[in-house]
């Protein structure tokens, strides 16, 4: 089974810090997505990527930034964060022979 | 002409009954349609999916319509039980990208 683990649950940040969401697939996938959910609004996507390295602008990718250094891991960065950037954060792998994309548990995000 | 739009917002159905999810594209380059399942507190998981040379995909208790020409596709959930209580997003794949455009969710409550 693929799993997809993000670094925590609950994140509670101020308003003008530095955040970071990890998230880590065991799957050798080479897509990796960040996504933000929010009630009425769906799943929308923040940045994509789609190799080491490799990275592409989402839907709303104002006022982040991503990393990916190794191929299990791709990192969301809140340069600083701001209080409509508290939300629930998703990250996924993509699994290319069956289009199924896997996801974390998601980050709740709170930013005060 | 990116957007998927999804309704209704919120469903309430008896046991046994249908629950019935619409969702709506515009833009003719999507390839790929699935339907993903979300429980409360977990990240989405991959439930059925369709393309769009074919009208209907059936497993189990799901079934997606697929309507190409009206650019609409809606899933069915048939003998609705009250584990099936969770939220239900449609998404479109743009074509020749891995990217999925998700719409809005739908909120299910099976009452036993």
């Amino acid at each position: 089974d693929v799993k997809v683990t993000q670094s925590s649950r609950y994140l509670v940040k101020r308003t003008g810090e530095k955040v970071f969401l990890e998230c880590v697939q065991d799957m050798d996938h080479e897509n990796m997505f960040w996504y933000r959910q929010d009630p009425g609004l769906g799943l929308r996507l923040i940045y994509f990527s789609y190799d080491v390295k490799m990275k592409e602008k989402g839907d709303i990718p104002e006022g982040y930034s991503v990393s990916r250094e190794k191929k299990e891991r791709f990192s969301l960065i809140l340069e600083s964060a701001s209080t409509n950037q508290t939300s629930m954060y998703l990250c996924a792998s993509l699994r290319l022979d069956t289009d199924t994309q896997y996801f974390g548990p998601g980050t709740r995000l709170t930013v005060l | 002409q990116q957007q998927v739009k999804q309704s209704p917002q919120s469903l309430i159905v008896q046991k046994g009954g249908i629950s019935i999810i619409n969702c709506a594209y515009e833009n003719t380059a999507f390839d790929y349609f699935p339907w993903y399942q979300q429980f409360p507190g977990k990240g989405p998981a991959l439930l059925i999916a369709i393309r769009p040379d074919v009208s209907e995909k059936k497993e189990g208790r799901f079934t997606i319509s697929f309507n190409k020409s009206a650019k609409q596709f809606s899933l069915h959930i048939m003998d609705s039980q009250p584990g099936d209580s969770a939220t239900y997003f449609c998404a479109a794949r743009r074509g020749a990208t891995n990217k999925l455009i998700f719409g809005t969710g739908t909120l299910l409550a099976v009452q036993p």
